[in-house]
């Protein structure tokens, strides 16, 4: 199984602060990489697919990017909405992993 | 929009056999890998497995041969029995579609359903 880790594994912002999310694969999963979102009793939400790619209806404040091995996603800018748990998911191979994830609060 | 609901018993006692079903509302029920992940209390996300709209299924290893999933399409349903459950076994399941690929892997999990919480406890 393709293992994920993700850092931080929690972080405190204020409304307005650009947050980095980073998670890494212990192998190469090239561009299969999503993120979802899940707050606190619900379920989680995909907000980025394929490294990149903005899931349709997801705020464009959310940003996914990768450098090598090491993928990102952004937040431009804190919004009170999106204090929750981020979590990011390869889709090289099966079966699909997730990462332990990132909570963000206040 | 499409729509995922799970249903069945959120109480399983020790050994004997989860059985959940996920209806799917809005949408077709083909070329997609319909999927079942669970969280425990507290924990990260575990994919169990998918079944994909031709009736085909792969699972996750770690679960050995414990869990089943099939697809009702006259219902628009698809179904998890996970056999031999132990107090490990307790999390909230949830039942997502799988975006289809080339590779026999989901791309992505979206919508999920809500959740559903089983216990396992005598």
């Amino acid at each position: 199984d393709i293992q994920m880790s993700q850092s931080p594994s929690s972080l405190s912002a204020s409304i307005g602060d650009r947050v980095n999310i980073t998670c890494r694969a212990s192998q190469d999963v090239s561009i299969y990489l999503n993120w979802y979102q899940q707050q606190r009793g619900t379920a989680p939400k995909l907000l980025i697919y394929s490294t990149s790619i903005v899931q349709s209806g997801a705020p464009s404040r959310f940003r996914g990017s990768t450098s090598g091995t090491e993928f990102t996603l952004t937040i431009s800018s804190l919004q009170p909405e999106d204090f929750a748990t981020y979590y990011c998911q390869q889709s090289y191979n099966v079966p699909p992993t997730f990462g332990p994830g990132t909570t963000v609060d206040i | 929009q499409v729509q995922l609901q799970e249903s069945g018993p959120g109480l399983v006692r020790p050994s004997e056999t989860l059985s959940l079903t996920c209806t799917v509302s809005g949408g077709s029920i083909f070329s997609y890998y319909w999927s079942w992940i669970r969280q425990p209390p507290g924990k990260g996300l575990e994919w169990l497995g998918y079944v994909f709209s031709s009736g085909s299924a792969k699972y996750n290893p770690s679960l050995k041969s414990r869990v089943t999933i099939s697809l009702d399409t006259s219902k628009n349903q698809f179904s998890l029995r996970l056999s031999s459950v132990t107090a490990a076994d307790t999390a909230v399941y949830y039942c997502a579609r799988g975006g289809y690929s080339d590779y026999a892997v989901p791309n992505w999990f979206d919508p999920w359903g809500q959740g559903t919480l089983v216990t396992v406890s005598s």
